[in-house]
């Protein structure tokens, strides 16, 4: 079946300090990604839309400039955490849907944690 | 705008004992439904989709899910519980003409022994 990746699994940054999360469709090519965020015990909620060649659609009240998304290429959309505050720790996992299928697979999550 | 609501923070069922997640969503037009599970620290792995057609959908592990229309409603079943069902379990809907899934909050599936 379809695979996604995510890298790293798991990450702890220094507060100021950005962090860049790679997701990555490994055998299909996907011109739709989308980045979740969930906290703990908590759902996942929708960050942005990610199209391959354009600027990411966010949803309210997301700050585009602190959550940097590029989806340069049909296998790989990377989030940029810029300035990484202690709130900014959570579970962060991506989505990618296959251009052919329309099929939607999740990555398995990377846990980011800011001290 | 989709959304969907799962109304049962917990469900507790005895092992061997037939279990009911419950779900209801709101879309403007046709819904695809879907429902997750979650795992600790684990991301998601998927359990069935509704899509068209047959209202029971037969999905991973035993688990089976009724999309009612009349009722806005894709209640997600299983015959009888394991212990290693216990877990998280999202429900999900994408409105047809739409390219975003949308969660629920999660119900947290205890199994007891």
């Amino acid at each position: 079946g379809a695979v996604v990746s995510q890298h790293p699994s798991w990450v702890i940054c220094k507060s100021g300090t950005s962090v860049k999360i790679e997701c990555r469709s490994l055998d299909f090519q996907a011109t739709t990604m989308f980045w979740y965020r969930q906290f703990p015990k908590q759902s996942l909620m929708l960050m942005a839309t990610s199209n391959e060649g354009s600027k990411a659609t966010y949803e309210q009240g997301v700050e585009k400039d602190k959550f940097l998304i590029n989806h340069a290429s049909l296998t790989l959309s990377t989030l940029t955490v810029t300035s990484a505050h202690p709130e900014d720790s959570s579970f962060y996992i991506c989505s990618a849907r296959d251009s052919v299928s329309y099929e939607q697979y999740f990555g398995p999550g990377t846990r980011l944690t800011v001290t | 705008a989709q959304s969907v609501a799962q109304p049962e923070d917990q469900v507790n069922v005895a092992e061997g004992n037939p279990l009911t997640v419950k779900c209801t969503y709101s879309v403007s037009g046709n819904p695809y439904l879907f429902w997750y599970v979650q795992y600790p620290n684990r991301g998601l792995q998927f359990l069935l989709k509704y899509i068209t057609g047959d209202n029971l959908v037969k999905g991973s592990y035993g688990f089976e899910a009724e999309f009612n229309k009349s009722q806005t409603s894709f209640h997600l079943k299983k015959p009888s519980a394991l212990v290693s069902d216990s877990a998280l379990y999202f429900c999900a809907v994408r409105d047809m003409g739409d390219d975003k899934i949308i969660f629920g909050k999660g119900t947290r599936l205890h199994i007891l022994p």
